[in-house]
């Protein structure tokens, strides 16, 4: 499978803009980008996906950069609820989504 | 909104016995899967089921496991006989295929505590 980087952890103030970053770079021509998250206790959310153009949902908003190789997750309004791990997992005719250890949201009232 | 459901939400059972954990994955959903995630650690792989076969499965996924579509709502995993390290959370997933990806819906898993 290929593989994502993310940051471990990030913070945000609440109802400020956050940007979750992932980075591919052995993205395949097929590949899909997924986002999902997981609130504590609960199980995983999908939050969005995309393959070459940008995307947007009542959740989020997803940036592909043009060479595919890195893509950006945007929730344009934190709120408390939003603090979860975010995954970035690249999916396409697969059986089983690979979830790595994502970024820790924390949101900062 | 539609969404998969789960049964128990915590089972607690002994080392040795059988469990089986229930779901109802979205009801025109055609491949189902079961996820598990260790307290701390990652959500893992365990196997997806198509047109009443397995698909794929993971190496966790031994001769321990089984799973089941026994009538047409209800998708099964029986752990025949569990042992302390199953003790994990158990998520079930299913997804259609549209715009030629397969989106997976989660359901909120069951806490299995092995004793």
């Amino acid at each position: 499978d290929a593989k994502t980087t993310q940051p471990n952890s990030m913070e945000s103030n609440e109802e400020e803009p956050v940007h979750l970053p992932c980075n591919h770079s052995t993205i395949s021509g097929t590949d899909y980008i997924h986002w999902y998250r997981q609130l504590p206790s609960q199980g995983p959310e999908y939050v969005i996906h995309g393959l070459t153009s940008n995307v947007n949902n009542r959740m989020a908003s997803l940036a592909i950069a043009e060479d595919r190789k890195s893509s950006t997750l945007i929730l344009h309004r934190a709120t408390l609820r939003d603090a979860a791990v975010y995954y970035c997992i690249l999916f396409f005719g697969n059986e089983k989504l690979t979830f790595g250890t994502g970024t820790r949201l924390t949101i900062i009232p | 909104e539609p969404e998969v459901t789960q049964t128990p939400s915590h089972q607690v059972t002994q080392m040795g016995q059988e469990v089986i954990l229930r779901c109802v994955p979205i009801s025109n959903h055609l491949y189902f899967y079961w996820y598990r995630q260790i307290l701390g650690q990652k959500v893992e792989f365990l196997v997806s089921f198509y047109n009443n076969e397995i698909s794929e499965k993971s190496e966790i996924f031994d001769d321990q496991f089984s799973v089941e579509r026994p009538d047409g709502s209800n998708f099964t995993l029986k752990i025949r006989s569990t042992k302390l390290e199953d003790s994990a959370m158990y998520f079930c997933a299913s997804s259609d295929r549209t715009g030629g990806t397969k989106t997976q819906y989660f359901g909120p898993g069951t806490r299995l505590l092995v004793l």
